[in-house]
């Protein structure tokens, strides 16, 4: 079984640019999650999906960022403009036990 | 107070020993318990989930909830250095709304 997908790995902008992070959850999976961890946290839930519907996003700083997961499948999160305390790994977790994919790094210069 | 409380750490304990990590949470409403492990530059990764008052086994692992005293803890037996990394106790509402403490940072050592 293909475990969570998330694209790019790394990335690094300069601050007030844009950037887009792709998830492809565990096939079936109604449930899909966006998560930010800064070095040394926990990580902190963005946005929480059922099929295409938005379950919890009350922590998404919705003047900056924004995310959709048309069709119920596949999840983008997009940041725009970026800060500099945007810097940290964006995870993407799918299935009500969060089986977590390898994370987006990114750094903001 | 943070809606899921862990001990930083580092928690040391020698190769073998029995190692305790421990997670408070303050929503009565909590309804099921994950424990994750995360090594350093890597995403977490699930290693046990528990439901119900009491204790649940698995392997080498052995979760324990108490949900009247609200707190939960992860046993780890005849601990190895392989398992030295940071622990994640997260917790989900029955809404499924999902909340991470910061986790304990384990070394085993040899």
């Amino acid at each position: 079984e293909a475990g969570v997908a998330q694209s790019p790995r790394y990335k690094i902008i300069e601050k007030r640019q844009s950037v887009a992070f792709w998830c492809n959850p565990i096939s079936g999976h109604a449930t899909l999650y966006w998560y930010q961890q800064i070095l040394g946290q926990g990580p902190k839930l963005l946005i929480q999906f059922q099929n295409n519907g938005v379950v919890d996003d009350s922590q998404l700083p919705k003047d900056r960022f924004s995310a959709e997961r048309l069709k119920g499948v596949d999840s983008t999160l997009k940041i725009q403009p970026a800060k500099l305390e945007d810097s940290a790994v964006y995870l993407c977790a799918s299935g009500h036990e969060q089986f977590f994919g390898p994370g987006t790094r990114l750094t903001v210069l | 107070q943070k809606e899921v409380e862990q001990n930083s750490g580092p928690l040391s304990v020698p190769e073998g020993a029995i190692a305790s990590l421990n997670c408070t949470y303050s929503d009565r409403g909590s309804q099921s318990f994950f424990w994750y492990r995360q090594y350093s530059g890597k995403s977490p990764e699930l290693i046990m989930f528990i439901y119900s008052n009491g204790d649940k086994e698995d392997g080498r692992f052995t979760a324990q909830l108490n949900k009247a005293s609200q707190y939960v803890s992860l046993l780890i037996r005849d601990s190895q250095p392989s398992d030295s990394a940071t622990y994640l106790c997260a917790v989900n509402t029955n809404a499924g709304k999902s909340t991470f403490g910061d986790g304990t940072t384990l070394t085993v050592k040899p």
